[in-house]
């Protein structure tokens, strides 16, 4: 089926350890996010991308970097992984001027 | 800056009646879209409903539908027939010039058999 695909579905780091996270998307779409949701708040935006080549800063970008290589991939890496990153992670994507959001089914990462 | 709030953590409801949850926004913005989100305990967001701001009208999806009030900024969604497959966290969210999405923290719903 078409859509977005996270990996890994769970993860458990050491503090400092680094590693990457990926989603992939098989719908053509140009803008893809990566969001955090923690316990009592909303999705904050991590980082973003417009298109191919492209990344830019949302709300809380700090410890994350961010790649955009290939259209269809969007890689989130945390270079010195922290306990306060212990947090469930979403990658999203969408057409441009579109308002249709389309969500992976998240990454529970935890930070030991 | 947009800011979304969802002034009740949690709600809940006897099976087969109807439910109200809250949301208000605050947007400079004059043209913006908003909407509802679930999220069962398997994590995957799923649209429920949205509403254009320039639409008077409000949204209907089946069970589920909005009022509406853009002079108050109030986006509130109504479950009428609650299942307890509707059992869930719902998050308001709303949406920028830059399609960029707002959310409010959730309230979750708990459906009473």
């Amino acid at each position: 089926n078409a859509g977005v695909t996270q990996t890994p579905k769970f993860r458990v780091l050491k503090t400092g350890q680094s590693m990457t996270l990926l989603c992939a998307q098989d719908m053509n779409h140009e803008y893809m996010y990566w969001y955090r949701q923690d316990p009592g708040m909303g999705l904050r935006l991590i980082h973003y991308s417009v298109g191919e080549g492209t990344t830019a800063k949302g709300e809380v970008p700090d410890g994350y970097n961010v790649s955009r290589l290939k259209k269809q991939n969007f890689l989130l890496g945390l270079e010195s992984a922290a306990p306060s990153q212990t947090s469930v992670y979403f990658c999203a994507s969408r057409y441009t001027s579109n308002y249709g959001y389309t969500f992976g089914s998240g990454t529970r990462l935890t930070v030991v | 800056a947009q800011t979304v709030t969802q002034s009740q953590p949690e709600m809940s409801v006897q099976e087969a009646e109807t439910v109200t949850l809250s949301c208000t926004y605050d947007t400079s913005e004059s043209d913006y879209y908003l909407f509802w989100y679930k999220q069962p305990p398997s994590r995957q967001m799923i649209l429920v409903i949205r509403q254009e701001a320039y639409k008077q009208q409000n949204a209907t999806e089946n069970r589920f539908s909005v009022n509406f009030q853009k002079a108050a900024k109030s986006f509130s969604l109504k479950i009428s027939d609650s299942q307890l497959g509707d059992a869930a966290m719902y998050f308001c969210a709303s949406m920028d010039s830059n399609y960029q999405l707002i959310w409010g923290a959730g309230t979750k719903l708990i459906i009473k058999p």
